[in-house]
């Protein structure tokens, strides 16, 4: 187990929702990435989060967004869902400058 | 941008060993892991590699030649409990001089009795 807690573990939303995602950081961590994690794929770096600043982006349009709150814990934002949305989401903590991740169990989202 | 690639998937016997390869095209090259990812799980740390040469863990070895971008995740005495998706990640470092690491697809290992 890694320390990284997220929430919710499910969810079913439906094209044109809105989602927000959670995540809790291993003690000691002060940096946070998100993925997503589509089936059958490896992970695709979303963003990455540092001192409550987006310090880092993948190639994922701006209705993907993100929050980092003084006690290191983070949140996804997906706005206007797409079916192509639907995928594992995986929140990653680390140390900066590490570069070794830890990783939450996940958030599967399904978007109908 | 990123490019890396590994097979699709593996089969091996319990007790055998199978190698994993991984080769990547990248900017800004810092290191390569390996993770373990069951299904439905999230993925776990198995091995990290900077420098060229072979990483010993257990069971496990990872080699390393950056000259040739190319990877390799060794499995000894394969268990049943190694079925799992291996998934090859190289690090870079970020604009904002963080680090990033981009994952291959996952090469799907199947241990058979």
């Amino acid at each position: 187990e890694t320390g990284v807690t997220q929430s919710p573990t499910h969810l079913i939303k439906t094209r044109g929702q809105q989602v927000t995602l959670r995540c809790s950081s291993q003690s000691g961590h002060n940096t946070v990435s998100w993925y997503q994690q589509a089936l059958g794929q490896g992970p695709q770096f979303i963003f990455q989060y540092y001192r409550e600043e987006e310090n880092g982006r993948g190639n994922f349009p701006p209705r993907f967004s993100g929050l980092q709150f003084p006690n290191y814990s983070s949140e996804l934002n997906v706005n206007a869902l797409e079916l192509d949305d639907s995928a594992l989401y995986l929140c990653a903590s680390s140390f900066r400058g590490s570069g070794e991740l830890f990783f939450g169990e996940g958030s599967r989202l399904t978007v109908l | 941008g990123q490019n890396i690639d590994q097979p699709t998937e593996m089969t091996a016997t319990e007790g055998a060993i199978v190698q994993i390869n991984c080769t990547y095209q990248t900017s800004g090259f810092n290191g390569l892991f390996w993770y373990q990812q069951h299904a439905g799980e999230a993925p776990t740390f198995l091995s990290y590699n900077v420098l060229d040469g072979l990483e010993e863990k257990g069971r496990f070895s990872s080699f390393l030649s950056r000259s040739k971008g190319y990877s390799y995740l060794l499995l000894k005495e394969l268990q049943m409990k190694d079925s799992a998706s291996y998934l090859c990640a190289v690090r870079s470092l970020t604009l904002s001089n963080d680090y990033k690491l981009s994952f291959g697809a996952g090469t799907t290992v199947t241990v058979r009795a």
